[in-house]
């Protein structure tokens, strides 16, 4: 069974669209991640969620909203696609006990 | 912001080295920091938590060692084989912030 699922693996889209990717974890924690691979293949947090509700939002531009309709899922809506968008974005969700993140295998986005 | 440096950026070495590079992180309000694997064309896998002060923790060929007065951590791999070919991240848990900073990580080659 995955742990934290990501779908889709891969994403191809013409710019100004609007696309959204999906994470779902089955490991019962509060609190989940997405983060962005950038071109220096850097790994850079975007938003959490707790229960919920939005802890972190590292000032990523407002075309991007994360919504978490219960605590298994944390989704990515992304407005207005630009170039730049394209990379690889991880979502993660966090064992408060073992202090511990755990990874989704990424989405591949490629913005033409 | 918070600093987590990693050094060196990449490293090369022979099949049978020993090799170890380093994290340095901010050294007041230590909370954990977390040591992780990434693969090429995977995602990140937990490999320590460490959380003390003098802790050492080891994981087959691999150990880490924190240092939370002078704020950094080392990681360690005894005779690399090319399997342990990966960047390998450290994060540092901020509490206050709710969040990891992750390092850009070491990125490893062990050639056969």
């Amino acid at each position: 069974d995955t742990a934290v699922s990501q779908t889709p693996k891969y994403l191809v889209t013409q710019m100004g669209n609007d696309k959204s990717i999906k994470c779902e974890q089955n490991l019962g924690h509060d609190t989940m991640y997405w983060y962005k691979q950038d071109s220096k293949k850097f790994l850079k947090i975007m938003f959490s969620y707790n229960n919920k509700e939005l802890i972190i939002n590292e000032t990523v531009p407002n075309r991007f909203s994360p919504k978490s309709p219960d605590k298994a899922h944390l989704n990515l809506h992304i407005n207005s696609l630009e170039l730049g968008d394209s990379a690889v974005y991880f979502c993660a969700s966090r064992d408060r006990a073992k202090e511990t993140q755990y990874f989704g295998p990424g989405t591949r986005l490629l913005v033409l | 912001i918070l600093n987590v440096e990693q050094s060196p950026q990449s490293l090369h070495v022979q099949e049978g080295d020993s090799t170890n590079f380093t994290c340095s992180f901010p050294s007041s309000n230590f909370y954990a920091l977390h040591w992780y694997r990434w693969e090429t064309a995977k995602s990140p896998e937990a490999l320590f938590v460490m959380t003390l002060n003098g802790d050492e923790k080891k994981k087959g060929r691999i150990s880490a060692t924190l240092n939370t007065k002078e704020g950094y951590s080392y990681l360690y791999i005894k005779g690399s084989q090319p399997e342990d070919s990966a960047t390998y991240l450290c994060a540092f848990r901020d509490p206050n912030a709710g969040k990891s900073t992750f390092g850009d990580g070491t990125t490893l080659t062990v050639k056969p």
